[in-house]
């Protein structure tokens, strides 16, 4: 069975330090994983992927399979960072049934 | 394209009441997915169509629940005879193609047992 495991309910930062979200994930194939946003009053919206190797608005996260995490990173965080985060996997193979964590509260303070 | 659509926004309701809610994905996609979120959870997936098929339904909480997309197009989600613990954030999504596309999440409609 797969799991992702966020270990952080609350993550409080001030404005310009680093973040990191962590993430693990528990998949016995090679899965894809992603990473979901969801600011005040919005919907849930794909931040990134892990295949796409991308940086999105200052984040990045690298798939570690020895350690099974993806954890989500930014060097300065930003006001408007302040949101829910979700990590969520899908398992190889196609199908597209993704599994979510309990997901991070980022806060950024100033 | 306003992106995925979902209706009603709220739905408050009697134990043991019937209840439908409505998806409309973004239209040239051909998956369609239902997630249920309770507080403090993440989204946690129900079923998924591709076109009007349903290609799974195992993970559906228990036989009173159903989904339908009968022409491939909008999804119903039907939850018989509602219970306390059937309170929670019901959530649509939508994706294109094969493989693992992204997918694009409506805003939810949320159900409040009485």
């Amino acid at each position: 069975a797969q799991r992702v495991t966020q270990p952080e309910k609350l993550l409080s930062v001030f404005k310009g330090a680093p973040v990191e979200l962590k993430c693990n994930y528990s998949y016995s194939g090679s899965p894809e994983l992603f990473w979901y946003v969801q600011y005040s009053r919005q919907r849930l919206q794909l931040l990134l992927r892990h295949i796409s190797r991308e940086s999105i608005k200052g984040f990045t996260a690298d798939l570690n399979k020895g350690e099974t995490s993806f954890h989500l990173k930014k060097p300065f965080a930003q006001e408007e960072d302040s949101a829910m985060y979700y990590c969520a996997l899908a398992p190889s193979g196609g199908g597209n049934k993704l599994t979510f964590g309990t997901g991070t509260q980022l806060k950024v303070e100033l | 394209d306003t992106g995925v659509s979902q209706d009603p926004r709220h739905k408050i309701t009697k134990r043991g009441q019937n209840v439908t809610f409505r998806c409309d994905p973004i239209s040239e996609h051909n998956r369609l997915y239902w997630y249920r979120q309770t507080l403090g959870q993440g989204p946690e997936f129900l079923t998924y169509f591709q076109n009007e098929a349903q290609l799974e339904k195992s993970r559906l909480l228990s036989d009173r629940f159903s989904a339908e997309r009968p022409k491939g197009s909008f999804s119903t989600l039907e939850i018989q005879r509602t219970e306390q613990g059937d309170s929670a954030m019901y959530l649509c999504a939508s994706s294109s193609g094969q493989g693992t596309q992204p997918q694009h999440f409506g805003d939810g409609t949320r159900l409040s047992i009485l």
